[in-house]
């Protein structure tokens, strides 16, 4: 089973700073299946990006993925007051299905 | 529009059953393979079992292996998960997910653009 481990665990920024979150693979996670998910309180996470760095459909471009083998990461160039959630990083290359444990991204 | 309705969670005694139901609209339901992934409270993201748009490929969490079930009834556009011998650490809130891809059902396609809102399932005596 691949563990995905994330930093930090909680991140404290302003609206308009930068958010870079980071997603670490206990190892190599095959042709970079490896999506990100937000989930606000009381919600359904959401799809992000998969593929490592491809945005699902109506995602702001404001939010990027990269990374490939065992580190990932995703970036939130400037962090609008909806973008203050918890991220989830998740990898669908071999099962079974693992997440992260999650970055919770708070205001500062 | 996309929507994906969970029912069927509640409480239940440790070694009890339960059936949760996932009512899909909006797209070719029996196009799409189907998960069920589970939350713990105030805890992260589990996936718990998968299955294919036919039907015909079921797969499992080696936590809820041999008590779990996944099914679908492509007819009523409907997906299920019947639990049995639950346990304390199976209260979760449970999402259906639907699989980003059509006509696949290797785990290479399991990311997930929708999920329902949940339901809640508590295992207390």
């Amino acid at each position: 089973e691949i563990v995905l481990t994330q930093s930090p665990g909680t991140l404290s920024l302003s609206p308009g700073e930068r958010a870079t979150l980071s997603c670490r693979a206990s190892q190599s996670v095959s042709s970079s299946y490896l999506a990100w998910y937000q989930q606000k309180p009381g919600q359904a996470p959401r799809l992000l990006i998969y593929g490592a760095s491809s945005r699902a459909t109506g995602i702001p471009d404001r939010f990027s993925g990269s990374g490939s083998g065992t580190d990932f990461t995703l970036t939130i160039s400037r962090l609008e007051p909806e973008d203050f959630a918890v991220y989830y990083c998740q990898q669908y290359g071999s099962s079974p299905l693992t997440f992260g444990p999650g970055t919770k991204v708070d205001i500062k | 529009e996309v929507q994906l309705v969970e029912s069927g969670g509640g409480l239940v005694q440790p070694g009890g059953s339960l059936r949760l139901s996932c009512a899909a609209s909006g797209f070719t339901f029996s196009s799409y393979a189907m998960s069920w992934v589970r939350q713990a409270p105030g805890k992260g993201l589990e996936w718990v079992s998968a299955i294919s748009g036919s039907g015909g490929s079921t797969y499992y969490a080696d936590s809820v292996k041999g008590r779990f079930t996944i099914s679908r009834d492509n007819s009523k556009n409907t997906l299920y998960l019947q639990m049995n011998s639950l346990r304390a650490e199976d209260t979760a809130v449970y999402y259906c997910a639907k699989q980003r891809v059509p006509y696949c059902s290797s785990t290479s396609c399991y990311q997930f653009d929708y999920w329902g809102q949940g339901t809640l399932v508590t295992v207390s005596s």
